[in-house]
């Protein structure tokens, strides 16, 4: 599916480092989301933004740091993180947060701490 | 939300029906049952969802019992790239999907 875009594919950083992850949607949705997925979890809802709103924030650490410049875009920045942040990092897209349509994922990036 | 029960994992024959099986008996009248699937290393696929009618588009149907406490997902002619882990959620309209651990199908050839 490529409705939902997100670069880099993979990233490794080391801890003191400061990176950004970037998510891309071309289904004229209004609502974004990032997903965490670590090994052997299920997926855990990390931000919700709805017309570029943050609506839910699930006491995400600070070292995290959302942007929803515009309702096609949503960015993860990344500091100072720890060796259990390594993780699949998901982004979705859906009509609104509001509506019974489903979310569409990206594939995801796959980030590892050093 | 109510909860979902799911097999931990399930094979299916290449080329047979594959049927998961889903138990969400706690379900309330405005909940939604949405299936999706996950294929090792990409993001979760959408499939399926419907509130109580049977559903079917060109990927599955989706089968719900009268009652509403579970529900059958199925591929009609399952082959390897149907490979993945399934999940079954429901979800009142407005409240956040939750992702469960699924059942991991197998498709054997």
């Amino acid at each position: 599916e490529t409705g939902v875009t997100q670069t880099p594919r993979h990233l490794v950083m080391g801890m003191t480092n400061k990176k950004s992850l970037k998510c891309e949607q071309h289904l004229g949705h209004n609502a974004m989301y990032w997903y965490k997925q670590s090994a052997k979890k299920p997926l855990e809802l990390m931000f919700v933004y709805n017309f570029k709103e943050q609506t839910e924030n699930n006491s995400v650490p600070s070292r995290f740091s959302p942007e929803c410049p515009n309702s096609s875009h949503l960015f993860l920045h990344l500091h100072t993180l720890q060796p259990e942040d390594s993780a699949l990092y998901l982004c979705a897209s859906s009509q609104s947060g509001f509506t019974n349509q489903p979310q569409h994922f990206g594939d995801g990036t796959r980030l590892s701490i050093l | 939300d109510a909860k979902t029960t799911q097999p931990t994992s399930m094979d299916c024959a290449e080329g047979r029906a594959a049927n998961l099986p889903c138990n969400h008996s706690t379900i309330s009248g405005n909940e939604y049952v949405y299936w999706y699937r996950q294929i090792h290393s990409q993001g979760p696929q959408y499939i399926i969802h419907g509130l109580k009618n049977n559903e079917t588009n060109e990927m599955a149907s989706l089968i719900i019992t009268e009652d509403r406490k579970s529900s059958t997902l199925i591929l009609p002619h399952a082959t390897l790239r149907d490979t993945a882990v399934y999940y079954c959620i429901v979800r009142v309209t407005g409240n956040q999907f939750y992702f469960g651990t699924g059942t991991s199908l197998t498709v054997i050839p």
